[in-house]
């Protein structure tokens, strides 16, 4: 089955910086990639995806970018705001069951 | 998008004993999943809720243990049967929405003792 590796496992930043968290994937079938953010006690909330027919997509400070043939694909987010701390998981979709595997998160800290 | 409810929100219960949690989506919905996170861990798939018919579990869970109901499209339930503490984790369902994307329910999170 598919497995999903992220790094890192956490990440501080200042504010105003810019965070990358990567992901990899084994399943070259694999053609849906969420990313997920969850608030301590929240339940996780979808804020960008993109599919294996697209290399990038980006949504205000928010792009992810993927590369098929490496098998890899990154979420980045510019200006970070302390609102941003929070743990992010990336996952992924192989085929048309919906099935998502997921990463084992990273924590991102914005300092203020 | 949808709105996905789950009761309870949380619950604390005794070993041996079980608890069943509903999800509740205020459209109609083609698939339904039923998802574990362990406590400061990823999330892991439990089953996919099936309307009208069994669900299909994945790799580690099993019927007996996590019975899952969904008599149509827009409710399901998972119980969790004699609980020993290693079931204390977050139980959340999740479902394909708009624009073909995966969102989450509240969640539930089971504390057992």
């Amino acid at each position: 089955g598919e497995n999903v590796e992220q790094h890192p496992s956490t990440l501080s930043v200042q504010e105003g910086d810019s965070a990358v968290i990567k992901c990899t994937y084994s399943d070259s079938a694999s053609n849906y990639f969420p990313w997920y953010k969850q608030e301590l006690g929240k339940r996780p909330q979808l804020i960008i995806d993109i599919r294996s027919n697209v290399g990038e997509k980006k949504d205000q400070r928010i792009a992810v970018t993927l590369n098929k043939t490496a098998k890899h694909f990154s979420l980045h987010i510019t200006e970070t705001q302390p609102e941003d701390s929070a743990v992010y998981f990336c996952a992924a979709i192989s085929g048309s069951n919906y099935k998502l595997t997921f990463g084992k998160g990273t924590l991102l800290t914005v300092n203020p | 998008s949808a709105v996905i409810s789950q009761k309870p929100s949380r619950d604390i219960c005794q070993r041996g004993t079980s608890l069943t949690i509903q999800c509740q989506v205020d459209s109609q919905v083609t698939m339904m999943f039923w998802y574990r996170q362990q406590p400061g861990q990823s999330l892991t798939l439990i089953a996919t809720a099936n309307q009208g018919s069994e669900a299909t579990y994945e790799s580690g869970f099993v019927i007996d243990k996590f019975p899952i109901s969904r008599p149509n499209l827009t409710f399901s339930t998972l119980t969790v049967s004699n609980m020993s503490p290693e079931d204390s984790s977050i139980y959340l369902c999740s479902v394909l929405g708009e624009g073909e994307k995966l969102f989450f329910g509240s969640g539930t999170q089971l504390s057992v003792l």
